[in-house]
């Protein structure tokens, strides 16, 4: 399967712990984006990379959050000392070039007790 | 500001009910709308990309139109595996920005 990768796929912590989401896209698509979606909403941009380089990051991203993207392939996002609010669905999605189709992963699944 | 509305909501057809999904959009320009389907707990799977008034785009019992203003998803005669939310995005005409999604209609077809 070459489709966008996702890990861990469920995530449970408690409150003010740091987690971290991994996302592999599909080879050789040098953008990768970041999405939250909570329910009964549509995803939510957060942050997208073209290769290594990270070109926009929402107002939704607030100082907490801390996205990578090392030698423009896989990528991490990191969340630091999390809160309730932040329990939703991360989910990464790649493309070849801007305005072409977003190819999306299973979502990491994220719940903060 | 740019927007998506999806309607409606929710959808319950009977298996080979056909009927329609309306996703209407305000965006400074448009590059592109995407359809896309989702099952509970998993991501988005990509269906169609439109980029221009009057394009239609077809797969099995789907059937995607685009106007100036709004796309609409054709289902005709769905089955029961049909049910699922449809998400609609759009692409606005800045670049340098990410898709736009609606809230999605959820559509249950039972047997």
């Amino acid at each position: 399967d070459t489709g966008v990768s996702q890990n861990p796929r469920h995530k449970i912590t408690k409150r003010g712990q740091n987690v971290t989401f991994r996302c592999d896209p599909i080879s050789e698509h040098n953008r990768l984006y970041w999405y939250r979606q909570t329910l009964g909403q549509g995803p939510e941009f957060l942050t997208y990379f073209q290769n290594e380089a990270q070109l926009e990051k929402s107002r939704l991203l607030s100082d907490r959050f801390s996205a990578e993207r090392p030698k423009g392939s896989f990528s991490t996002l990191e969340i630091q000392r999390t809160e309730q609010g932040d329990s939703a669905m991360y989910l990464c999605a790649s493309s070849p070039s801007e305005e072409e189709t977003q190819y999306f992963g299973p979502g990491t699944r994220l719940l903060v007790l | 500001e740019d927007q998506v509305t999806q309607s409606p909501e929710a959808l319950r057809l009977q298996e080979g009910e056909s009927s329609s999904l309306n996703c209407s959009y305000t965006v400074s320009g448009l590059r592109g709308l995407f359809w896309y389907r989702q099952d509970p707990g998993k991501g988005p799977e990509f269906l169609f990309t439109l980029y221009s008034a009057g394009e239609e785009k077809e797969k099995e019992r789907l059937k995607a139109t685009l106007t100036k203003k709004e796309s609409f998803l054709h289902i005709t005669a769905p089955k029961p595996e049909d049910s699922a939310t449809y998400l609609c995005a759009v692409f606005p005409g800045q670049a340098g920005t990410a898709l736009i999604f609606g809230k999605g209609t959820t559509l249950s077809v039972s047997s």
